[in-house]
């Protein structure tokens, strides 16, 4: 059974850092891909960032590039998200999920997915 | 940036049949996927490239594409069924993923 749990959320004061983390279990981790995806309060899903397999390609979406880091370690299958200068706008449940397709790139889509874990953002 | 639109509300009585349309430009080139999350839980793949449905997913629900309009049809709805639903496609393009702005699902 496939098993992800993040954790390191928690209230933090704007412009602070935050580092996530997300155990995953039941699969090969260092053959998927692996992406994160946060919910602000009562809003939709949106794309956070997404890293290969053997970690060697990340990508963000436009919100974070240049303040959060997608990164991961195969050897304790493990996958991190650190947040850097954070506003308001980052207060969100953050997801960690698996990509669905096969090889080191995946297919961009989502097929299983961590609880959560909750970032605030205030002062 | 490309832009996936879902209406913000779907209502539908029990064991009648939902349609959630999940519109964008050239939709019929890219494969679209589809998630329900029910309150208090993490989403869900119930729909993947279109028509597929993972393993446990009931085959009340089905995805369908024509055109720029990509659906999802719930038959025989039940009150388990309420949820919000996300329509996501991955953008060529932008090489970004994308994700509706969801739906949600009331049962009467």
């Amino acid at each position: 059974e496939v098993k992800l749990v993040e954790s390191g959320g928690r209230s933090v004061q704007p412009g602070g850092s935050l580092r996530l983390s997300c155990e995953a279990s039941g699969f090969r981790f260092s053959d998927s891909a692996m992406h994160w995806v946060r919910q602000a309060p009562g809003k939709g899903l949106e794309f956070v960032a997404g890293i290969s397999g053997n970690g060697g390609s990340t990508y963000e979406s436009k919100a974070v590039k240049g303040r959060f880091i997608i990164s991961r370690d195969n050897s304790q299958n493990t996958l991190y998200l650190q947040l850097g200068s954070l506003t308001t706008d980052d207060m969100a449940v953050y997801y960690c999920a698996r990509d669905g397709g096969s090889g080191n790139y995946g297919e961009n889509y989502f097929d299983s997915w961590g609880q959560g874990t909750l970032v605030t953002v205030s002062s | 940036s490309y832009v996936l639109t879902q209406p913000p509300s779907v209502a539908v009585a029990p064991g009648q049949t939902a349609t959630i349309p999940c519109g964008g430009d050239d939709l019929g080139m890219k494969g679209v996927h589809w998630y329900q999350q029910r309150p208090g839980q993490a989403p869900l793949l119930v729909i993947s490239y279109n028509g597929d449905r993972p393993s446990g997913i009931p085959d009340r629900l089905s995805g369908s594409i024509s055109g720029n309009t990509a659906t999802l049809t719930i038959s025989r709805v039940e009150s388990g069924d309420e949820a919000d639903y996300y329509c996501q496609v991955w953008d060529y393009k932008s090489d970004l993923v994308v994700f509706g702005g969801g739906t949600k699902v009331t049962v009467l």
